[in-house]
């Protein structure tokens, strides 16, 4: 049974277009995140929902849009495809508590390649 | 915004070596976590700390939550050709937004059989 899974796992795009990558969650958890992997491997992170509310907005062109329709679903439809979105995006997600911390569960990543 | 240090930022080792990475902060965080990226997949959760001073293993692989609640360490003991991957620690700073953890860079380990 996977726990955090998205789709598609790859997805290779032309510049100007616009494309969706969903994920889903079976854990319970109540907070969804999408961070992105650049070529250097770093995670910095887009968006968060709680409960279907939007927590977390990093400064994101507004060009990427997420949805949660229900705490086990959090979607990225991005318009406009550019170059530079080309990377590895991450859902994950988490049930934690102040005291407890955040310990993330992640999806297995969808390799974005904007040509 | 905060960030980690996280060092070293690739370590090449023979089978068997032991191996050692850090994070440090200048703020104080209430988590740390250690994840590993294999290749192609996510990272996966090996570690979370919640105290100051804890010290945590998980098979031959032990991490400490430093007592200045600024950095903490990830040791990998006799290490073998599965622990290759990227190794990630991840914190929670006091004044957190919304579980917003803050990774650092990544220590990528190669091991030589």
């Amino acid at each position: 049974d996977t726990a955090v899974s998205q789709t598609p796992k790859y997805l290779v795009t032309q510049m100007g277009n616009d494309k969706s990558i969903k994920c889903e969650q079976n854990l319970g958890h109540d907070t969804m995140y999408w961070y992105k992997q650049d070529s250097k491997k770093f995670l910095k992170i887009m968006f968060s929902y709680n409960n279907k509310e939007l927590i977390i907005n990093e400064t994101v062109p507004n060009r990427f849009s997420p949805k949660s329709p229900d705490k086990a679903h959090l979607n990225l439809h991005i318009n406009s495809l550019e170059l530079g979105d080309s990377a590895v995006y991450f859902c994950a997600s988490s049930q934690g508590s102040r005291t407890r911390g955040y310990g993330y569960t992640f999806g297995s990543g969808t390799r974005l390649t904007v040509v | 915004g905060q960030q980690l240090n996280q060092s070293p930022q690739s370590m090449f080792i023979q089978e068997g070596e032991d191996v050692s990475m850090n994070c440090t902060s200048s703020s104080i965080f209430n988590t740390w976590l250690w994840y590993k990226q294999d290749p192609g997949e996510g990272p996966v959760l090996l570690i979370a700390l919640y105290k100051a001073g804890e010290l945590t293993s998980n098979g031959r692989l032990t991490a400490q939550f430093g007592i200045t609640r600024k950095d903490s360490f990830l040791n990998i003991s006799a290490s073998i050709p599965s622990d290759v991957g990227i190794y990630f620690c991840a914190g929670l700073p006091v004044y957190n937004q919304g579980g917003k953890l803050i990774f650092g860079q990544g220590t990528e380990l190669s091991v030589k059989p």
